[in-house]
């Protein structure tokens, strides 16, 4: 039980919709990133955000985007999907910010299948 | 060349062996390393940090070589339940803001 939680657990949807993923972290837990794992990848970072902005991004597209908030929950978006989106969408959490401030514990995932 | 490689297998071992990954990192400013396990269809979860003096936790060893620029995972007298894939991460330079690179993750099956 690592204390981060992640709804909806499955989803599908279409090419060109629009999906909103949530994730709950541990309070305290005040820096949250998101990674996509495709099937057979290992996950690829998305983006971190630090008490509720944005301070590091990976080579995702701007049509992924994000928000945390005060209560320690956070929310990935995605627009436009494609079929390339589908993937599992994992939230992880940590106290801080920098390279050793702790492990980082990760929410079980959203499996996304665009059709 | 990808910046974070490993053998995908599967590593095929009798319970009780030994067995050994290794996993190699391009960015030689990386700062941080870990060992993540992950089983079938579940999220990752930390296994062992990776420091440069190398650790133990009880029959897992970690070892980093910073010169070749790879670290490496010795599970020793290994359980049925070791069954999984091994992902190596590494965290650049740049502090915590760059996020965690994995490899794409090494699968083990230990055989009865």
């Amino acid at each position: 039980e690592t204390g981060v939680t992640q709804s909806p657990t499955h989803l599908i949807k279409t090419r060109g919709q629009q999906v909103t993923l949530r994730c709950s972290s541990q309070s305290g837990h005040n820096t949250v990133s998101w990674y996509q794992q495709a099937l057979g990848q290992g996950p690829q970072f998305i983006f971190q955000y630090y008490r509720e902005e944005e301070n590091g991004r990976g080579n995702f597209p701007p049509r992924f985007s994000g928000l945390q908030f005060p209560n320690y929950s956070s929310e990935l978006n995605v627009n436009a999907l494609e079929l390339d989106d589908s993937a599992l969408y994992l939230c992880a959490s940590r106290y801080g910010q920098g390279p050793n401030t702790g492990e980082l514990f990760f929410g079980e995932g959203s499996r996304l299948t665009v059709l | 060349r990808k910046e974070v490689e490993q053998d995908p297998g599967p590593f095929n071992v009798p319970e009780g062996a030994t067995v050994a990954f290794n996993c190699t990192y391009s960015n030689s400013a990386s700062q941080s390393f870990f060992w993540y396990r992950q089983d079938c269809r579940k999220e990752p979860k930390l296994l062992m940090s990776v420091y440069s003096s190398g650790n133990e936790d009880g029959r897992f060893t970690a070892q980093l070589n910073r010169a070749s620029q790879y670290i490496s995972l010795l599970i020793r007298d290994s359980k049925l339940s070791d069954s999984a894939t091994y992902l190596c991460a590494v965290q650049g330079s740049g502090g915590g803001a760059d996020g965690l690179t994995f490899g794409k993750g090494t699968h083990l099956i230990i055989q009865p």
